[in-house]
């Protein structure tokens, strides 16, 4: 079993629409957690990072964790073509640790 | 500002062959990173150096050799290619080697090895 599961996807939804995605993992011990957008043939870039559990918002996205089920999401509201991208999630158990990296969910907003 | 240049872009390479990719980040940050990305299987850590002059092993090291001789670049080496090094290669650097410092990557070089 991999540390960091994420849907490949690819997820196609209509522009406009709310969107959901998840990662799970295995290792209890991870505190932080990053998100990482990919544009196709670049470089991923830091998009969002949040501490233990909860809730996390900026702008239109919103990272949430929920530690007692090993569970990440993020949300992307009023979804536009833009964010049509791979999304990676990147938890660690240590703010000197390396990131354990997802595979990441391929996400296609239609206009 | 620039940030993170690989080179080259993409390359073909034959068998056997020695291949050095390079990496050249003008932020002045300690810490860099070669990480290698295959479909599925998602951002895989090669090599890494918390600092020039230091590196240490990542995840699927074999094959591969690194060198840290100042701040600025972290070229990569693949000693004699094999097929199963086909892959997209990225450099990243942070600030400093910790897993909430902000890794900022290049473009990425698209290795074939036929």
């Amino acid at each position: 079993q991999k540390e960091v599961e994420q849907d490949p996807g690819p997820l196609s939804v209509p522009e406009g629409a709310i969107v959901s995605l998840n990662c799970t993992y295995s290792n209890s011990a991870f505190q932080y957690f990053m998100w990482y957008r990919q544009y196709s043939r670049k470089g991923p870039e830091l998009l969002m990072y949040t501490y233990s559990s909860g809730n996390k918002e900026d702008g239109r996205f919103t990272a949430q964790v929920d530690k007692s089920s090993k569970y990440i999401s993020l949300f992307i509201r009023d979804s536009q073509p833009s964010d049509s991208a791979t999304y990676l999630c990147a938890p660690s158990p240590d703010s000197n640790y390396q990131l354990i990296w997802g595979a990441g969910t391929k996400l296609i907003i239609k206009p | 500002i620039a940030g993170i240049t690989q080179a080259p872009t993409s390359q073909i390479l034959a068998a056997g062959r020695r291949m050095t990719l390079r990496c050249t980040q003008d932020m002045r940050h300690n810490a860099m990173y070669w990480y290698r990305q295959d479909l599925g299987l998602g951002l895989r850590l090669i090599h890494y150096s918390n600092t020039a002059g230091t590196t240490g092993k990542g995840e699927v090291p074999d094959g591969y050799s690194v060198s840290r001789a100042n701040t600025d670049d972290f070229p990569l080496t693949l000693a004699s290619a094999v097929p199963s090094q086909t892959s997209v290669y990225f450099c990243a650097s942070s600030p400093d080697r910790g897993g909430t410092d902000t890794q900022y990557f290049g473009p990425g070089t698209r290795l074939t090895v036929l």
